[in-house]
């Protein structure tokens, strides 16, 4: 089993609808979570980081955290066709220095 | 500001043979971060670098090393490489001082073919 496991997609969803991203992870004693978005032939960008367990959001997006199900998920409101790119989900396993454990992504596509 | 920089950008080399790839992190940042990205494997871990000090090392063989320089630059090196070595390398550098943010600023990455 991977450490941390995403739906590779791709999904797709209509413009202007919310798209909703989901990742787990193994380690039960993992506590910072990040979302990255890569566009195609580029390089990851941080879009969320989230600590605590509950919703936290900015802007268009919402990042959910539940340290019991061990799980995390990003949503994105009011979907634009920029949006579409594949986001990764990233867990600091050992909680020391910057050393991030990744998902294989989930492709979004977002159709006009 | 100046972003992560990554030299070289493509390189292609043969089995057998080493290569070097070079980060300058973003100006004040003093960790840097390698990172493997494959079609199968995703992104994996390499290593990290805080202080010239490798602070944490992912799973990959001793054919993988790397160092950081007192002006924070890092360098990674790949000795007698493999065809499953060809990947994109990505560095990463973060403003965070001994802590853990994961916060990372990716560089546009080294694009390694081997032959």
């Amino acid at each position: 089993q991977k450490e941390v496991e995403q739906n590779s997609g791709p999904l797709s969803v209509p413009e202007g609808a919310i798209a909703s991203l989901n990742c787990t992870y193994s380690d039960r004693g993992s506590q910072s979570f990040f979302w990255y978005r890569q566009y195609s032939g580029k390089s990851p960008e941080l879009i969320m980081f989230i600590y605590s367990n509950g919703d936290k959001e900015d802007g268009r997006f919402t990042a959910q955290l539940n340290k019991a199900s061990q799980y995390v998920s990003l949503l994105i409101r009011d979907s634009q066709p920029s949006d579409s790119a594949t986001y990764l989900c990233a867990v600091n396993i050992n909680n020391a220095g910057n050393m991030l454990t990744f998902g294989g992504g989930t492709r979004l596509m977002v159709k006009p | 500001k100046a972003g992560v920089t990554q030299t070289p950008r493509y390189l292609i080399k043969t089995r057998g043979q080493q290569v070097t790839l070079s980060c300058s992190p973003i100006s004040g940042h003093r960790s840097v971060s390698w990172y493997q990205q494959t079609p199968g494997q995703g992104l994996q871990f390499l290593f990290e670098y805080f202080s010239e000090t490798q602070r944490n090392k992912g799973n990959f063989p001793g054919r993988f090393s790397g160092r950081q320089f007192s002006n924070s630059r890092s360098e990674m090196n790949v000795s007698t490489l493999e065809l499953g070595d060809s990947a994109l390398y990505l560095c990463a550098s973060t403003s965070s001082g001994g802590g853990n943010t994961g916060e990372l600023f990716f560089g546009e990455g080294s694009r390694l073919t081997v032959l």
